[in-house]
């Protein structure tokens, strides 16, 4: 049983589309988050929600929106696809939103705008 | 402001030697502090965690590491390495109160065994 999934695994789309990328957790948890790892291998956190609310929104251009149906899903929007967008996106969660809680990834979405 | 540094982007050993990954951290109070693995075109794994128990943290895999205060260092050790460790390592931290769990990563260290 895969505890944080993500679909698609590789999305390869076009300049200027708009694109989705989903995220569901199995594991009970309360908090989800999307984090994005450059081609450098930086690991960066974009939003966190817990209980379906938004608790962090990093400085990210608001093209890109999240949204949490329920606690087990937090999607990803993305509008207007830029070439600078193309990185891998991880869906994470962890039990609550305290400091010291493991974080579950997902395997990643591995996004290619060209 | 809290951040991490890795040093050394790439670090390269032979099987059976030690494996010393590198990371201090920078922050007002100190963090909880953590290390996880990626492997190739794969999610990230937790290794292990300080939360302020133990100075010394054992993780899975025969991995360790020590909090070290006075040197704001949490160095990832592993005695003896062996060729399924090989994958890229990074240390993170995040704030004790009001952060969210929002993890600051470094920059990462690929580690390469070789034969």
């Amino acid at each position: 049983d895969t505890a944080v999934s993500q679909t698609p695994k590789y999305l390869v789309t076009q300049m200027g589309n708009d694109k989705s990328i989903k995220c569901e957790q199995n594991l009970g948890h309360d908090t989800m988050y999307w984090y994005k790892q450059d081609s450098k291998k930086f690991l960066k956190i974009m939003f966190s929600y817990n209980n379906k609310e938004l608790i962090i929104n990093e400085t990210v251009p608001n093209r890109f929106s999240p949204k949490s149906p329920d606690k087990a899903h937090l999607n990803l929007h993305i509008n207007s696809l830029e070439l600078g967008d193309s990185a891998v996106y991880f869906c994470a969660s962890s039990q609550d939103r305290g400091g010291n809680t493991e974080a579950f990834f997902g395997q990643g979405t591995r996004l290619t705008v060209v | 402001a809290q951040s991490v540094t890795q040093l050394g982007s790439h670090v390269s050993v032979s099987e059976g030697a030690l494996v010393l990954l590198r990371c201090n951290y920078s922050s007002s109070v100190p963090p909880y502090l953590f290390w996880y693995v990626q492997y190739p075109n794969k999610g990230l794994q937790l290794l292990l965690k300080y939360t302020s128990a133990a100075t010394l943290v054992k993780g899975i895999n025969g991995f360790e590491a020590e909090f070290k205060k006075s040197e704001t260092s949490f160095h990832l050790t592993k005695p003896s390495a062996h060729m399924s460790d090989a994958a890229e390592y990074f240390c993170a931290v995040t704030k004790r109160r009001g952060g969210g769990n929002k993890l600051t990563f470094g920059t990462g260290t690929q580690l390469k065994v070789e034969l």
